[in-house]
This record gives structure tokens, C-alpha cells and sequence, in this order.
């Protein structure tokens, strides 16, 4: 069975800093997909960023990067020129494709404050 | 458009109760996938729904069922409640095909078990 595992409960940052998340993951599989989801106090959890594990380069959007590590089941998240409104919940996510339908997995979640 | 949409925003009830949740999916979804999340929890898989079927399951009794309409809305149902029931229940949707399927996220029904 898959497991995400997310070591840093809580994170801080100052204001236009840079922070990265951690995620770890255990699957077997070859072919899936990893997601790092953003759940604001407002609770709606919304898509950050995604990676395709057959792509060799890491996903970049805006402020968001990823370094993924295949080999080493590693998949962070690097958030760039913080800002306020990045305070939330992180949540690292697994996904595996099988004959059309899916599930994700999810970390148990990184709180992540952004100090003025 | 309007997003993912879910009813009641919280709910209340006591041990022993059943309890209804309600979903609709984003315009053009036609999957859903139900989720608990504990306080201080990630998401946890309960079921999907595809063409009214339940197609997959997570690690939930039989108390926690559901049912997809023909408009794709979905709804969850736990019987029994126990105190442990107590988290934020989550509704994600999904189009059908693609190569992967993004899920978009409900605000969620925060259900309380006394």
C-alpha cells in the first residue's frame, strides 16, 4: 500500500523568504502522480502544483517549484518571495491511475505561517 | 461556473444518529470522491462515485454508504455515529478521460458527534 509521510508538522517564514516543505512517499508502482495541495483557513483545499512521475523535470508554477527525487521517493515543495496569503495547511498527495479510476493518498499536512 | 458545492456547512448530531451529506460536483464532472479529514488529519479516502457505481472504497465500515444521481450529485451517508465520526467531510469532483484526473475540492461539511 502507498503511504506520504510529511515530517514537519508546522513551518515558518518570513514575508518574501523562501521555504520548503517536505514529502516522502512509499509505492512500488513506476507510473503515478504527486500533488501538493493548499488548504487555507477557509478549509477549500486547492491544486498548488502537480508532478508526472514519467517526467524527469520538476514542475514549476509561478512561486511554486518542486524537486522531485524518483529514486529516493522524495517530493518537496519550494515556495518562493512568500507571501501572507500562503499561510495554510500543505498537503503532499499520491495518486496512482488503475484501469480508469484513481485514489489519492494524502500526507498528514504541514502548517505553514507567513510572519510579516 | 460554479465550483464544487456541498451541504450543510456543519452539522450536529448525536451517537447512534444517521446523517445525510450532500455534493454536487463542478459543471462537466461526472466522478466524485467523498474524503474524512480528521482535525489535524490529512484527507482520507472513503469512496468514489462513476455512473451511479461506488468503483472504489477506502477503508470504511459499511455504516458510511452513498449514492451518485443521475445529475452526478452525490450524497454520503453514515448510520451509527459514533463520537470518532466527528471531522471535516469532503466532496471532490472530476471529468471523465485525461491522462490524469485533477480533482477539485468542496469546501466540506464540518459534522460534529456529541
Amino acid at each position: 500500500a502507498q503511504t506520504v509521510t510529511q515530517s514537519q508538522p508546522e513551518m515558518s517564514v518570513q514575508e518574501a523568504e523562501t521555504v520548503t516543505l517536505s514529502c516522502t512517499y512509499d509505492t512500488s508502482e513506476s507510473n503515478y502522480y504527486l500533488f501538493w495541495y493548499k488548504q487555507p483557513p477557509s478549509r477549500q483545499m486547492i491544486l498548488v502544483i502537480r508532478q508526472e512521475a514519467y517526467k524527469q523535470q520538476n514542475a514549476t508554477e509561478n512561486r511554486f517549484s518542486v524537486n522531485f527525487q524518483k529514486a529516493a521517493k522524495s517530493f518537496s515543495l519550494k515556495i518562493s518571495d512568500s507571501q501572507l496569503g500562503d499561510t495554510a495547511m500543505y498537503f503532499c498527495a499520491f495518486m496512482k491511475l488503475t484501469s480508469g479510476t484513481y485514489k489519492y493518498i494524502f500526507g498528514t499536512g504541514t502548517r505553514l505561517k507567513v510572519l510579516a | 461556473d460554479a465550483g464544487v458545492t456541498q451541504s450543510p456547512t456543519h452539522l450536529i448530531k448525536t451517537r447512534g444518529q444517521q446523517v445525510t451529506l450532500r455534493c454536487s460536483p463542478k459543471s462537466g464532472h461526472d466522478t466524485v470522491s467523498w474524503y474524512q479529514q480528521a482535525l489535524g488529519q490529512g484527507p482520507q479516502f472513503i469512496f468514489q462515485y462513476y455512473e451511479e457505481e461506488e468503483r472504489q472504497r477506502g477503508n470504511f465500515p459499511d455504516r458510511f454508504s452513498g449514492h451518485q444521481f443521475p445529475n452526478y450529485s452525490s450524497e454520503l451517508n453514515v448510520n451509527a455515529l459514533l463520537l470518532g465520526d466527528s471531522a471535516l467531510y469532503l466532496c471532490a469532483s472530476s471529468r471523465p478521460g485525461g491522462i490524469y484526473n485533477e480533482q477539485f475540492f468542496g469546501p466540506g461539511t464540518r459534522l460534529t458527534v456529541l
